[in-house]
């Protein structure tokens, strides 16, 4: 049972590349979340999803788009990556929504330069 | 709006000394309530959670929380701290129906 994992885990991007972060899950959890961590900024929500199919903005969507295809896998993308995207992201998945813990992966370190 | 405040940004402890961090929330209802922890360079851990009843929580590693409703507060503590203990905390409130609004962290470090 691996948990949440993150694929890849460090990635340097030129200004304007564009990336694909995958994040999986095997607990058969239905909802999904990407956060990035910036210092003295806490975890901020990017997008997340409450199941398969379906996707929904967080608080800093801009620039970031996202698929839930399957269940278990929840990509974000960055279609023209900026510096301001140079963060530490994390995914993260719960059995439903509010009431249950969220599971978090080990985070990738992204840096646009 | 839902907001976490975590008003120390650092705190220093000495191993064995007692440890409380703070944390204040504003939430129009009945919160749902959590404190993560993150060790450098991993992801977070979930110390302890706060849905309804008892107002003090036990959660892992030894810690403790307590709910105050008048005060709007929901800090942690542990009453011996280890050196293994140093890393970034948590608080978080839950947003109806969606995801986590976390606080800034405060960075635990303990001395010997």
């Amino acid at each position: 049972n691996a948990g949440v994992t993150q694929t890849p885990k460090f990635r340097v991007l030129k200004t304007g590349q564009s990336m694909t972060l995958l994040c999986a899950q095997d607990m058969n959890h239905e909802y999904m979340y990407w956060y990035r961590q910036d210092p003295g900024m806490g975890l901020r929500l990017i997008h997340y999803s409450v199941g398969e199919g379906t996707t929904a903005k967080g608080e800093v969507p801009d620039g970031y788009n996202v698929s839930r295809l399957k269940k278990q896998n929840f990509l974000l993308g960055l279609e023209s990556a900026a510096p301001s995207q140079t963060s530490v992201y994390f995914c993260a998945s719960s059995l439903s929504g509010s009431a249950h813990e969220q599971f978090f992966g080990p985070g990738t370190r992204l840096t646009v330069l | 709006a839902q907001s976490v405040t975590q008003p120390d940004i650092h705190i220093t402890v000495s191993e064995g000394a007692s440890l409380e961090l703070r944390c204040n929330y504003s939430y129009g209802a009945t919160p749902y309530l959590f404190w993560y922890v993150q060790s450098p360079g991993q992801g977070l851990q979930l110390l302890l959670k706060y849905f309804s009843g008892d107002t003090l929580v036990q959660g892992i590693k030894g810690f403790e929380a307590e709910f105050k409703r008048s005060q709007s507060s929901f800090n942690l503590r542990k009453p011996s701290v280890h050196w293994s203990d140093a890393a970034e905390y948590f608080c978080a409130v839950s947003k109806a129906g969606t995801a986590l609004i976390f606080g800034k962290g405060t960075t635990l470090s303990v001395s010997s």
